[in-house]
């Protein structure tokens, strides 16, 4: 079945950089685009990022471009969100999730399975 | 950017009450909508795709309708498994938005 779990939060102060890390298994994760999406405590679900299937496209909430960066290795079953310049306004449980889409760039598609999140908690 | 509004914020209902939640869009998203669950402490779970597609595996009694910038999430007789907050989603175009959730509480 597929899973997603996530890791690489915790208390960081403001200003500092930070790497999450979403292995996946139970599918061909080099065959799907994956998503950040992020919920600060107590709030509704933000997305962050996006990357194609490949690793060739991403794009980023306008809140987050210029400080974050979303990458993958697929020969490790790996996605990453690379955090700088931490701010307080970051604090959220961060997810990734999967595109259902196969080898597809562009198609507007939902996100069909998700992790249990990683929480950052920005705070000096 | 496209808003999405989610109405009632909260909602009490009693077991096998129907529970209707509307989402509305700032511009037309065609059927590119989707519809999730969350629990304290889980992730969200897919109910609803494309409006009214109901996700593998979920119950018969959640449906979605609706297309343009009026939506509906019709739960038609809640168990209490389901008494949660539930988030409408857009995939039209990026940034990908969603509602800010409306609570599904126990009468």
């Amino acid at each position: 079945q597929v899973q997603l779990v996530e890791s690489g939060g915790g208390v960081v102060q403001p200003g500092r950089s930070l790497r999450l890390s979403c292995v996946a298994s139970g599918f061909t994760f080099s065959g799907y685009g994956m998503h950040w999406v992020r919920q600060a405590p107590g709030k509704g679900l933000e997305w962050v990022a996006i990357i194609s299937y490949d690793g060739s496209n991403q794009y980023y909430a306008d809140s987050v471009e210029g400080r974050f960066t979303i990458s993958r290795d697929n020969s490790k079953s790996t996605l990453y969100l690379q955090i700088n310049s931490l701010r307080a306004e970051d604090t959220a449980v961060y997810y990734c999730a999967k595109d259902p889409a196969y080898k597809k760039v562009g198609a507007p598609m939902p996100f069909d399975y998700w992790g249990q999140g990683t929480l950052v908690t920005v705070s000096s | 950017d496209i808003q999405m509004t989610q109405s009632p914020s909260t909602l009490s209902a009693s077991i096998r009450d129907r529970v209707t939640i509307t989402c509305r869009a700032s511009q037309s998203i065609s059927t590119w909508l989707a519809w999730y669950q969350q629990k304290p402490g889980k992730a969200p779970k897919l109910l609803i795709y494309d409006a009214s597609s109901l996700e593998s595996g979920v119950p018969s009694r959640f449906s979605g309708s609706g297309s343009g910038t009026e939506f509906t999430l019709t739960i038609s007789s809640p168990q209490t498994d389901d008494f949660a907050t539930y988030y409408c989603q857009q995939y039209k175009s990026y940034p990908w938005t969603f509602g800010q959730g409306t609570k599904v509480e126990i009468k």
